[in-house]
C-alpha cells in the first residue's frame, strides 16, 4: 500500500537549519510530484513547496522562499525539505503528500499523506 | 496568489443533519478545487477532487458542487465519524496551492 513516512523533525534554535525527509513506498515514486504542507499548532493547513516528478521544477510559498529548498532522490524514493534560517513561525507539523494528476492531465490533487513530523523552533 | 475564504469556521450539527460548507475563491479557479477531511490528531485525507469527483472509498453522503467562484461541500446524513475539520484547496495553475482556513464540524 502507499506509504509516506516523514522524519527529521525536532527542536531547533532560531536561525539554525534542519532537513526533513519523506520516504515513499508502495508506488512508482518517480512518476509523481511531491508536496510539503505544514500545520502550525492549532492552525490550518499551509502549502509550503512542491517538486515535479523529475525534480526539474520546484515552487515555494512566499513565506519560505529563499529559506527552504525541496529536493528528491528518486533512487532512494525520498523527498527532502531543507529548512534554513528557521523562525519561530516555522513551528509546525510538516506533512509530505503525493500529487496525483488525472489521466487527461487536467486535474490534480493530493491523495496520499504522511503522518507528519513536528518541527519546533525555539531558543 | 489566489485566496480561499471558507465559511463557517465552525458548526455544530446533529446526527442525520445535512451540513454545508462554502469556499470562495478570490479569482476564477474554474473547477480546480479539492476538499480534504482532517480528523483530530491525524493527517488530512482527500475527499473530493475537481470540485465534485468523490475519491475512491469516500462515502456517497459527501458531495461537492460550485456556482461561479463559490464552492460547496455537502455532507448528507451526518455521522459521528464525520467529526473533523474540512479544508478546501485550489489547484489552479502553478503552485502555491492555497487552502481555505478550515471548517470544524462538531456533533451536537
Amino acid at each position: 500500500q502507499v506509504q509516506l513516512v516523514e522524519s527529521g523533525g525536532g527542536v531547533v534554535q532560531p536561525g539554525r537549519s534542519l532537513r526533513l525527509s519523506c520516504a515513499a513506498s508502495g508506488f512508482i515514486f518517480n512518476n509523481y510530484g511531491m508536496h510539503w504542507v505544514r500545520q502550525a499548532p492549532g492552525k490550518g493547513l499551509e502549502w509550503v513547496a512542491n517538486i515535479w516528478s523529475d525534480g526539474n521544477n520546484k515552487n515555494y510559498a512566499d513565506s519560505v522562499e529563499g529559506r527552504f529548498t525541496v529536493s528528491r532522490d528518486n533512487s532512494k524514493n525520498t523527498v527532502y525539505l531543507q529548512m534554513s534560517s528557521l523562525r519561530a513561525e516555522d513551528t509546525a507539523v510538516y506533512y509530505c503528500a503525493r500529487e496525483t494528476i488525472s489521466q487527461t492531465g487536467t486535474w490534480d490533487w493530493l491523495d496520499a499523506w504522511g503522518h507528519g513530523t513536528l518541527v519546533t523552533v525555539s531558543s | 496568489d489566489i485566496q480561499m475564504t471558507q465559511s463557517p469556521s465552525s458548526l455544530s450539527a446533529s446526527i442525520g443533519d445535512r451540513v454545508t460548507i462554502t469556499c470562495r475563491a478570490s479569482d476564477r479557479i474554474y473547477s480546480y478545487l479539492n476538499w480534504y477531511q482532517q480528523k483530530p490528531g491525524k493527517a488530512p485525507k482527500l475527499l473530493i477532487y475537481a470540485t465534485s469527483t468523490l475519491q475512491s472509498g469516500v462515502p456517497s453522503r459527501f458531495s461537492g458542487s460550485k456556482s461561479g467562484t463559490d464552492f460547496t461541500l455537502t455532507i448528507n446524513n451526518l455521522q459521528p465519524e464525520d467529526l473533523a475539520t474540512y479544508y478546501c484547496q485550489q489547484t489552479y495553475k502553478t503552485p502555491p496551492w492555497t487552502f481555505g482556513q478550515g471548517t470544524k464540524v462538531e456533533i451536537k
